[in-house]
């Protein structure tokens, strides 16, 4: 079945740097766009990046655009973020979604998410 | 950017009762409105897309409806595992924006 594991979240001190990386499983990669929202503890949904799926094609939140990166490994069958200049604002559960390619468009929904991994900005 | 504006934010009712969650959009985006569901701890899951399609998996208690700048997502009779966060979210405009949640309680 279709699988999504994220890691490599942790505590940072601000002005830090972490890359996150989502390993997929169960569909067909390649083909897929794919995208990473966070969640603060304790509220709702931001929509942070998204991929497509042979990786010419990113887009990124106002929130974030110059100090995060998305990439991929299609052999690997994974997705990265790679964030920098990391700042108290954001602390979250980021998680990684596939784009369920309903029909065989893009759709830009996310279906289905991964587990999440948590960063945590803190001196 | 597209604001949704979710209402309320807190829904309190019981099993068996019928909730409607609203979702309000700051400029017409046709039909391309999702709702997801989140459970404590959990990931969200996808309900529906493009405003009224069920996802694979979604029981029929659950229905959505809209177009424009108005949508709705009802559950006809609540069981106890509906009890969660509902969140809808729009792809019409870049940036992908979701609405801010209705936590529905008993």
């Amino acid at each position: 079945q279709v699988q999504l594991v994220e890691s490599g979240g942790g505590l940072v001190k601000p002005g830090g740097s972490l890359r996150l990386s989502c390993a997929a499983s169960g569909f067909s990669f390649s083909d897929t766009y794919m995208s990473w929202i966070r969640q603060a503890p304790g509220k709702g949904l931001e929509w942070v990046s998204l991929i497509s799926s042979s990786g010419s094609y990113t887009n990124y939140a106002d929130s974030v655009k110059g100090r995060f990166t998305v990439s991929r490994d299609n052999a690997k069958t994974s997705v990265y973020l790679q964030i920098h200049n990391l700042r108290a604002e954001d602390t979250a559960v980021y998680y990684c979604a596939r784009d369920p390619h309903i029909s065989g468009l893009v759709t830009n929904w996310f279906d289905p998410w991964g587990q999440g991994t948590l960063v945590t900005v803190s001196s | 950017e597209i604001v949704l504006t979710q209402s309320p934010a807190t829904l309190s009712l019981s099993p068996g009762e019928r909730a409607t969650l609203s979702c309000r959009a700051s400029q017409s985006i046709s039909s391309d409105l999702a709702w997801y569901q989140q459970k404590p701890g959990q990931a969200p899951r996808l309900l529906f897309y493009d405003a009224s399609n069920r996802a694979t998996g979604i029981p029929a208690r659950f229905s959505g409806s809209g177009s424009g700048t108005d949508f709705t997502l009802t559950i006809s009779s609540l069981e106890p595992e509906d009890f969660a966060v509902y969140y809808c979210q729009q792809r019409s405009n870049w940036p992908l924006t979701f609405g801010g949640g209705t936590k529905v309680e008993i």
